[in-house]
């Protein structure tokens, strides 16, 4: 149970978009649609922002988007705010009903 | 509101046990599977393991299993992580979280410091 690689950062600057990814196998990221996506400012609880490849939960802006091609996932930020400097973690479905995350991406809005 | 409100902070020596909470209300707690995840100091999020509240179910993740039981009272509404022997490894932040769809990790405890 590797876990999936996400780059360690990624930065931009407010009003910018930013992409990031999550690198699993053929037998996580590759081999189901569910991955998800969580934010995570440190001290607080992990939100999520992305389930099932694709979807955002109600409540969560449109300027996060993800897809999936293959063995890779990726997190688009679009429109870069303040509030979105945090760390975002990837999670792939694992045969067996169990899971694993990403190594986690901190992002800076510079 | 569907809630998870873990157990307070803890500070303990290695070789002693340990057991921290993780209370879910708001929702049918047996409909919904809980697992457990930890972050190590500086480090990133790591599945540890789940349990079905309706039968009491686990799985866990290779390098937990035979280290800590997940374990859960229908009747409290409670999800545990229980350490018999704790080791300095085990500094970290424990999450608990549901999930919602079977598959997604929402909603997700406050988390519970563990330092040993």
């Amino acid at each position: 149970q590797s876990a999936l690689t996400q780059p360690a950062s990624v930065s931009g600057s407010p009003g910018q978009s930013i992409t990031i990814s999550c690198t699993g196998t053929s037998s996580d990221v590759g081999a189901y649609d569910y991955v998800s996506w969580y934010q995570h400012h440190p001290g607080k609880a992990p939100k999520i922002i992305i389930y099932d490849v694709t979807q955002r939960p109600s409540g969560v802006s449109d300027r996060f988007s993800a897809s999936k091609s293959d063995n890779r996932a990726s997190l688009t930020i679009s429109g870069l705010q303040a509030e979105d400097e945090a760390d975002y973690y990837c999670c792939s479905y694992v045969r067996g009903v169990t899971w694993v995350f990403g190594g986690g991406t901190k992002v800076t809005v510079l | 509101e569907v809630q998870l409100v873990q157990s307070g902070a803890q500070v303990k020596k290695t070789g002693e046990s340990l057991r921290i909470s993780c209370k879910g209300s708001g929702y049918n707690f047996t409909n919904f599977l809980i697992s457990w995840v930890r972050q190590m100091p500086g480090k990133g999020l790591e599945w540890m393991g789940r349990i079905d509240p309706s039968d009491s179910f686990t799985r866990y993740r290779t390098s937990s299993q035979g280290h800590v039981t997940i374990s859960v009272d229908k009747s409290a509404t409670t999800a545990y992580l229980v350490w018999n022997s704790l080791k300095d490894s085990d500094n970290g932040i424990y999450y608990c979280a549901r999930h919602r769809d079977g598959i997604r990790f929402d909603p997700w405890g406050q988390g519970t410091l563990v330092i040993v």
